[in-house]
């Protein structure tokens, strides 16, 4: 069945520093690939999306290009801020009314 | 839009006492609902799915007779515990996803669920 990898955290990070968190999936078909944010405390939000190979989803800095070739979703930001911290949950669209396929999710830490 | 409320965003209920959390879709009509428990710390467990009008469609090992789930409406899900333990006690976290879209599931804030 349809499957999502992340890496493991957590990652600790200094302010303004790369980031990189890697994704990919393992799917049938052409699925929509998403990046959702969790804040302590909350629920998931959507960060960004993307639908088709080589689109890439950003938002607040965050950027990922769909890699159809790699089947890979990795997640980018130039420079990350203390308010960044938090978990960080790619998942593939599920088919029908199936829901979406998550990966383990991954803790990210950024520390002044 | 798509903006997903929960209610009570926290409740403490007595052991034995049964517990109802309610979940809007507030902007957009929710042909589908899910709903989730997280364990801290952890990712995702997924406890059922459940479609306007029809029985929801629980995951294995989710006691159905003790979660029960309403999808009456398409803005509204709601998740009650029933005789609840205080291994109940939990993150509860529904979502929900329109007609629209390409798949993506709006969640709500969550409900933190402790039973004494």
């Amino acid at each position: 069945g349809d499957s999502v990898t992340q890496m493991e955290g957590p990652v600790t990070l200094s302010e303004e520093a790369f980031l990189t968190i890697n994704c990919t999936y393992t799917a049938t078909g052409y699925p929509s690939l998403f990046w959702y944010v969790q804040y302590p405390g909350e629920g998931l939000q959507l960060l960004l999306k993307a639908t088709k190979a080589d689109d890439k989803g950003s938002n607040k800095g965050f950027e990922a290009t769909y890699r159809k070739e790699t089947t890979s979703f990795h997640l980018e930001k130039g420079s990350v801020q203390v308010s960044d911290s938090a978990v960080y949950f790619c998942a593939l669209s599920g088919r029908g009314n199936t829901p979406l396929v998550f990966g383990k999710g991954t803790r990210l830490s950024v520390i002044a | 839009g798509a903006v997903v409320s929960q209610h009570p965003s926290r409740v403490i209920c007595k052991s034995g006492t049964s517990v109802k959390i309610e979940c809007r879709s507030l902007d957009f009509q929710a042909t589908t609902m899910f709903w989730y428990r997280q364990f801290p710390k952890k990712s995702l467990m997924l406890m059922a799915t459940s479609n306007e009008g029809s029985k929801a469609t629980y995951e294995q090992g989710v006691e159905k007779d003790k979660f029960l789930i309403n999808h009456a409406s398409l803005t509204l899900s709601t998740l009650t515990v029933t005789s609840a333990h205080p291994e109940d006690s939990s993150f509860y976290i529904c979502s929900a996803r329109g007609s629209l879209g390409v798949g993506e599931q709006y969640f709500g804030p969550g409900t933190r669920l402790t039973v004494t």
